[in-house]
Parts: structure tokens; sequence; C-alpha cells
């Protein structure tokens, strides 16, 4: 089962922020928070992840909570072509690998 | 764009056949993994594996197979296709390194009728 808490859709206006959350209160110490996204049934995308500090990255920024029993994806300018699901999930990671469990995210629309 | 290819990107077949999904990967990457898509549920993985002549079941494997025979290609099987089966289905690959990301290829549209 997913361990993670979406809404199931947001509208964001073009060229505004977008704020995505995601609650994850059993989250623990060893595991990540992911961020994907799928548009328009193409394979999900890998957006970015963090443990418990912020992250940036030319996609987005990741904010997770001091206590990390939530987060937020943040799209700084949004654009029509960010319309999509995006996936929240967390996944334990250690020195072999284990499979990232989807649940069913929310769906973003950009609009103009 | 990670190397990844899965074919055939289309499928109509009949319930009852057997059929084949190929994916191919050009990164070495030791993780492959097989999900479907469907409406209302979200991507569900079938089998994965972590090495060659590696696999394991994932949530939704029944009358699924999965061989790798070598790094490259993963297959997925479904010996008699039912129209449950009916999916959108992805692959995906990882390095397994802690903390990288999964890259998923553009899926394999089939229709079992």
């Amino acid at each position: 089962d997913a361990k993670t808490t979406q809404p199931t859709s947001m509208d964001c206006a073009e060229g505004r922020a977008a704020n995505l959350p995601c609650n994850h209160s059993t989250i623990s110490g060893n595991e990540y928070v992911y961020w994907y996204r799928q548009i328009h049934s193409q394979g999900p995308q890998y957006i970015i992840h963090g443990l418990k500090n912020n992250e940036t990255n030319e996609m987005a920024s990741l904010i997770i909570t001091e206590d990390r029993k939530s987060s937020t994806l943040i799209l700084p300018h949004a654009t029509l072509r960010d319309t999509a699901v995006y996936y929240c999930i967390v996944r334990v990671v250690r020195s072999g690998n284990t499979p990232l469990v989807f649940g069913k995210g929310t769906r973003l629309s950009v609009i103009a | 764009d990670a190397g990844i290819t899965q074919s055939p990107r289309h499928k109509v077949t009949e319930t009852g056949t057997p059929v084949t999904l190929r994916c191919h990967q050009t990164e070495n990457h030791r993780y492959m993994y097989w999900y479907r898509q469907d409406p209302g549920h979200g991507l569900r993985l079938i089998h994965y594996s972590y090495g060659v002549k590696d696999t394991d079941k994932g949530e939704v494997s029944d009358g699924y197979s999965v061989s790798r025979s070598k790094t490259e290609d993963f297959l997925l099987t479904l010996e008699s296709a039912t129209s449950s089966q009916t999916s959108v289905y992805f692959c995906a690959i990882s390095d397994g390194q802690g903390g990288t990301e999964a890259f998923f290829g553009q899926g394999t549209r089939l229709t079992v009728v």
C-alpha cells in the first residue's frame, strides 16, 4: 500500500507557483521522499527526492517539514506542459533497491 | 533520456494466446521492473529483477511470468492472456544505488479481445 496521502486534483494558473502537498505521517528514518510525474499516459518521470533537507533542482523544489511527516513539491513557474499526475512516494533505500510503490497521485491542471 | 525501450508499443491479442513484452536497456542497470497501469489504480508492480536470473513477485503477479537471461533484457510473459490483462505496461530500470531514481519506458498498450 502507498504510504502517502495526496489531494486528488489541483488547479494552478500558468506562470504561478504550483504547491503540491503530500502527507507521509508514518515515514521512517531510513525512507526518502520521491516525486514523479506522469504526463498523459507517458512513462513516469523522476522529478526530485530528499531525505530531510530541502532540495532544489532545475525542475522543482522539495520542502520537507522538520518532523518529516509531510512535504511540498513546488513548481516555481508552472506552464501548460506541467499538467500531469504527480506522485509522492516514500521509499526505503538500502544497499540494494526497493521498488517504487505508486498511489493515485495528484492531477495538476495548469490553466492559461 | 535513459536508454530504455519497450516493444511492442501496441498489441492486440486474443484471449488465451501467449504474449511476451520486451524491455531492453542500454544503461547496464542492475534492477528492472514491470508495472501495469489501469484507470483508477495507478501503477502496480507485477515483477521485478535484481540481477540476471534473479526475479521476484510484485503486487499483481498472478498470470504473469518474467525472465532475465541477460542484463539488458527483461521479458514479461502472459502465458494465456485474459481480458483483465488489458492494460498499459511500463518497464523501469534503476542502478540500485542509494537515493537514485528509476527511469521508465514509454509503455506498451496491450488489448486482449
